[in-house]
């Protein structure tokens, strides 16, 4: 079965400083992994994507994920944090070929951005 | 505009009533999902449809029955609403395409309806 551990339900970071936000994968098959962000009362926005192919995956508003597979982590990191960064971030795993595979949210990490 | 729409965005109900919350992709897409985020903002699968079929129903009380009248719309028909029952609903599509291995295409998620009974 696929899942995924978000290592951290709450980061604060000050503006301007870097972001990590963590995340461990399980799954039997080579998995797509993705990054959702979810800003307060707003639906889901994706950030990025892995799916087999550069293990570096740069996503929108400076964010960037790196697949390991001897870590079997997606770690997600932005170099300088801003104001409006500041959102809940869900981890999410998705299995190649199968039918009726659905994507399997991380419990979600909340990102404070201070001043 | 292409999306996912659901309507309506915000219900309010009392316990016991029966209520629908309709969700429409014009993105071509062929499987459509519902998914349940709760009130630690946990999501978790529902159900999905692919070309108007059911290929996932999760542990989910038969108080819930999706309906997808065609590949483009997946309805939620809840019955005998419940206090537990209040979240954010929100629907998702795909391009699951020939094989199952779509998940190049991405997923593409409507704005959510906040559902809360009273």
């Amino acid at each position: 079965a696929q899942s995924v551990t978000q290592l951290d339900s709450h980061v604060s970071v000050s503006e301007g400083t870097p972001v990590l936000l963590r995340c461990n994968y399980s799954s039997s098959y080579s998995p797509s992994l993705f990054w959702y962000v979810q800003h307060p009362n707003k639906g889901l926005q994706l950030l990025l994507k892995y799916t087999s192919a550069a293990t570096l995956v740069k996503g929108i508003n400076g964010f960037e994920a790196e697949f390991k597979k001897s870590e079997t982590s997606f770690h997600l990191t932005k170099p300088s944090a801003h104001m409006s960064d500041a959102a809940e971030y869900f981890c999410v795993v998705s299995a190649l070929n199968q039918a009726g595979t659905a994507l399997i949210f991380g419990k979600g990490t909340t990102l404070s951005v201070s001043s | 505009d292409t999306a996912v729409s659901q309507t309506p965005k915000y219900l309010v109900t009392q316990m016991g009533n029966d209520k629908s919350i309709k969700c429409e992709q014009n993105l071509g897409h062929d499987t459509m999902y519902w998914y349940k985020q709760d009130s630690k903002k946990f999501l978790k699968i529902m159900f999905s449809y692919n070309n108007k079929e059911l290929i996932i129903n999760e542990t989910v009380p038969n108080r819930f029955s999706p309906k997808s009248p065609d590949k483009a719309h997946l309805n939620l028909h809840i019955n005998s609403l419940e206090l537990g029952d209040s979240a954010v609903y929100f629907c998702a599509s795909r391009l699951m395409g020939q094989g199952g291995s779509g998940d190049r295409y991405g997923y593409t998620f409507g704005s959510g309806t906040r559902l809360t009974v009273v």
